[in-house]
């Protein structure tokens, strides 16, 4: 069975940092793509970054230069390292597997979140 | 970037009704295109891939259309657990993107 679980959302004051991790099990987490997607409160779903299983990463034009996706192929483990945070940065952060190994991939198993909240 | 829009933002409709929720993309996204519900306080949870294929287990009521930059959710007679908001999303190039979101409940 396929389980992903998030840690790592807190509150921060803006201008902060966070580290999210994602601890993956049940399937062959170096063979797929994964990727974070959000959801402010009350609103839609936002594809916020994605890392092929070599790397490569890609990025929402809202959070390119701030957050940084990686991955721990020999832990089963993908991070989102969150600077600079701003107000609009919160809601809750998904963790999810791509059905493909490119970053953008569609995904077919997601975490339950975690939640980030950025506020003074 | 490719833009993705989704109509209606939201819709009622009575048990039994046939329900069709249109997707649109910006530009060309040949047939990239998926489609997910979110049920309310629930996880996303993925319906159709590449734009007409059902995710295992996905009850067959839901079907998926389109090609290009104009795509169509149908769900064939509408259920009482079908109410929840329905995204699409395109995976043709970086970055991905999210429609805004249908939400679909009963009347």
């Amino acid at each position: 069975e396929v389980q992903l679980l998030e840690s790592g959302g807190d509150m921060v004051q803006p201008g902060g940092s966070l580290r999210l991790s994602c601890a993956a099990s049940g399937f062959s987490f170096s063979s797929y793509a994964m990727s974070w997607v959000r959801q402010a409160p009350g609103k839609g779903l936002e594809w916020v970054s994605g890392i092929s299983s070599g790397g490569s990463t890609d990025y929402a034009d809202s959070v390119k230069g701030r957050f940084t996706v990686s991955r721990d192929n020999s832990k089963d483990t993908l991070y989102l390292q969150m600077n600079s945070l701003r107000v609009d940065d919160t809601g809750v952060y998904y963790c999810a597997k791509g059905r493909h190994d490119y970053s953008y991939s569609n995904t077919d198993y997601w975490g339950q979140g975690t939640p980030v909240t950025v506020s003074s | 970037d490719i833009q993705m829009t989704q109509s209606p933002s939201s819709l009622s409709a009575s048990v039994g009704d046939r329900v069709t929720i249109t997707c649109r993309a910006s530009q060309g996204i040949s047939n990239y295109l998926a489609w997910y519900q979110q049920k309310p306080g629930k996880v996303p949870k993925l319906l159709i891939f590449a734009t007409s294929t059902l995710q295992s287990g996905v009850p067959s009521r839901f079907s998926g259309s389109g090609s290009g930059t104009d795509f169509t959710l149908t769900i064939s007679s509408l259920q009482p657990e079908d109410v929840a908001t329905y995204y699409c999303q395109k995976y043709y190039s970086a970055p991905s993107t999210f429609g805004p979101g249908t939400k679909v409940d009963i009347k």
